[in-house]
C-alpha cells in the first residue's frame, strides 16, 4: 500500500543549526503538507504546497521555515536556525484532493531535538 | 479557538467492554476525518465522514456524523487491546480545505 516515507526518524541538532526534514510523499498525489506535534499537545499545520509552490502557511511557519521539492519525488522542511521550540515531531502528509473529501495520509514523523 | 472538542480526554476500559468517544464543534463540518495514533508515529487515517447523518463502520468501529454536521461519535464494540491508542478528529479548514485542523485527541486503553 503506497505510504509518506520521511527521513530521519529521529534527529538531533544544537540550536541555531540548520536542518533538513526529508519526505517522499504518496506518488499520485499533488498536495503536499508539514504539520507538527510538540509533545503531549495537538497536531498543529504548519503549510501546504501544491504546483511547486506554499499554498497556505501557518503562522508558526515564520522566516525560519522554508519548503521545497526539489526533485519530482521529494519534499522538504528546512529550519534555518533551530530554536529550543522547535523540538517536536515534524509529519510530512499528501492527498489528491483539496475540499470536503480530501483525505489527507501522514508519515511517520522525524523527533527533533534541538539541545 | 477550539474549533473540535473531544471528550472524554482519557478512557480506560477493560477487554470485551464497548466504549464511544464524541468529537463536537460549535461550528458546522464539511466533512471529519478520524484518526489514530500511537506514540511516536503518525495519525493513520481510519475513515471520512461527509454527509450528516452518515454512519461507517470498519470491523468493530463505528463512526457516526451527526445529522447538523457539527458533532462525530466513534463506538468500539467489543474492545481490544490492540484498539488502544489516540483517536483523533480532524476537519478541512483554511483555504480550498486545504488544510486540517485536529482535535487534542481521545486517549483509549484497553485492559487485557
Amino acid at each position: 500500500e503506497p505510504e509518506v516515507t520521511q527521513t530521519p526518524s529521529h534527529q538531533v541538532t544544537q540550536m541555531g543549526q540548520e536542518v533538513i526534514l526529508r519526505c517522499v510523499p504518496i506518488s499520485n498525489h499533488l498536495y503536499f503538507y508539514w504539520y507538527r506535534q510538540i509533545l503531549g499537545q495537538k497536531v498543529e499545520f504548519l503549510v501546504s504546497f501544491y504546483n511547486n509552490e506554499i499554498s497556505e502557511k501557518s503562522e508558526i511557519f515564520d522566516d525560519q521555515f522554508s519548503v521545497e521539492r526539489p526533485d519530482g519525488s521529494n519534499f522538504t522542511l528546512k529550519i534555518r536556525s533551530t530554536k529550543l521550540e522547535d523540538s517536536a515531531m515534524y509529519f510530512c502528509a499528501s492527498s489528491t484532493l483539496t475540499g470536503a473529501k480530501v483525505e489527507t495520509f501522514f508519515g511517520q514523523g522525524t523527533r527533533l531535538t534541538v539541545v | 479557538t477550539q474549533l473540535l472538542e473531544q471528550s472524554p480526554q482519557f478512557l480506560s476500559i477493560q477487554e470485551g467492554e464497548n466504549l464511544t468517544v464524541y468529537c463536537n464543534s460549535s461550528s458546522v463540518f464539511s466533512s471529519l476525518q478520524w484518526y489514530r495514533q500511537e506514540p511516536g508515529e503518525g495519525p493513520v487515517l481510519l475513515v471520512t465522514v461527509v454527509t450528516g447523518g452518515e454512519v461507517k463502520k470498519l470491523k468493530r468501529l463505528t463512526f457516526q456524523f451527526g445529522d447538523a454536521r457539527k458533532d462525530s461519535s466513534l463506538h468500539i464494540t467489543a474492545a481490544q487491546p490492540g484498539d488502544t491508542g489516540l483517536y483523533l478528529c480532524a476537519r478541512p479548514r483554511g483555504y480550498g480545505n486545504n488544510r486540517l485542523a485536529f482535535g487534542k485527541g481521545n486517549q483509549v486503553v484497553v485492559i487485557p
